[in-house]
């Protein structure tokens, strides 16, 4: 089974603080995603990574940024926190089969409040 | 823009009855859909998918119908049981600037009555 593990179920901390949010995956995927869920917006990806060292911007990235320096890690952080990045995140993994298809795993999610 | 939509927040359905989940999208570029399930203070779980070259496809107690004309998707859950109240994710696949990205629906919340 995929084992995909965010450092933290929750978090709490101050704005203007640099927040990290780490996320392992065990299945050597080459894919990683960072998503945030909010009430009535569904899932919203904020970056993914296609490979060791690369990102690519989601949908929402302004705010964040991303570290992968190697494939079972992917890191995203919250450059300066603000009160609207309060947040569920949401971490997932896939294989790169070409344009195989494959399904993303996810992580339990971090549920991070910002004071 | 939501490119992907559930319109309906939340479903309430009899234990053994089906439930039928709707989602409808607005980009022809979509190809492979996705159906994921999600518990509280859990991951969403990923349950079945289906390819834009399809129209139905079947696993066990799920399934999901495709309405490429329509760009409409539907789940079926057959019958229905406790364990399957949740909320229900539906997700499209589309290739961008080549790399394969998923967009999500906002979710239905399904809660099957004893």
């Amino acid at each position: 089974d995929v084992k995909v593990t965010q450092s933290s179920r929750y978090l709490v901390k101050r704005t203007g603080e640099k927040v990290f949010l780490e996320c392992v995956q065990d299945m050597d995927h080459e894919n990683m995603f960072w998503y945030r869920q909010d009430p009535g917006l569904g899932l919203r990806l904020i970056y993914f990574s296609y490979d060791v060292k690369m990102k690519e911007k989601g949908d929402i990235p302004e705010g964040y940024s991303v570290s992968r320096e190697k494939k079972e890690r992917f890191s995203l952080i919250l450059e300066s926190a603000s009160t609207n990045q309060t947040s569920m995140y949401l971490c997932a993994s896939s294989l790169s089969l070409g344009r195989g298809n494959q399904p993303q795993h996810f992580g339990d999610g971090t549920r991070l409040s910002i004071l | 823009d939501q490119q992907v939509k559930q319109n309906s927040p939340s479903l309430s359905v009899q234990e053994g009855r089906i439930s039928i989940l709707n989602c409808d999208y607005t980009n022809s570029m979509f190809d492979y859909f996705l159906w994921y399930k999600k518990y509280p203070a859990e991951g969403p779980t990923f349950l079945i998918s289906i390819s834009s070259i399809k129209d139905k496809n079947e696993d066990g107690r799920f399934t999901v119908f495709l309405n490429k004309s329509a760009k409409h998707l539907s789940l079926h859950i057959v019958p229905s049981q406790p364990g399957d109240s949740a909320v229900y994710f539906c997700a499209a696949s589309a290739w961008d600037r080549g790399n394969e990205k998923l967009t999500f629906g906002t979710g239905t919340r399904l809660t099957i009555i004893p």
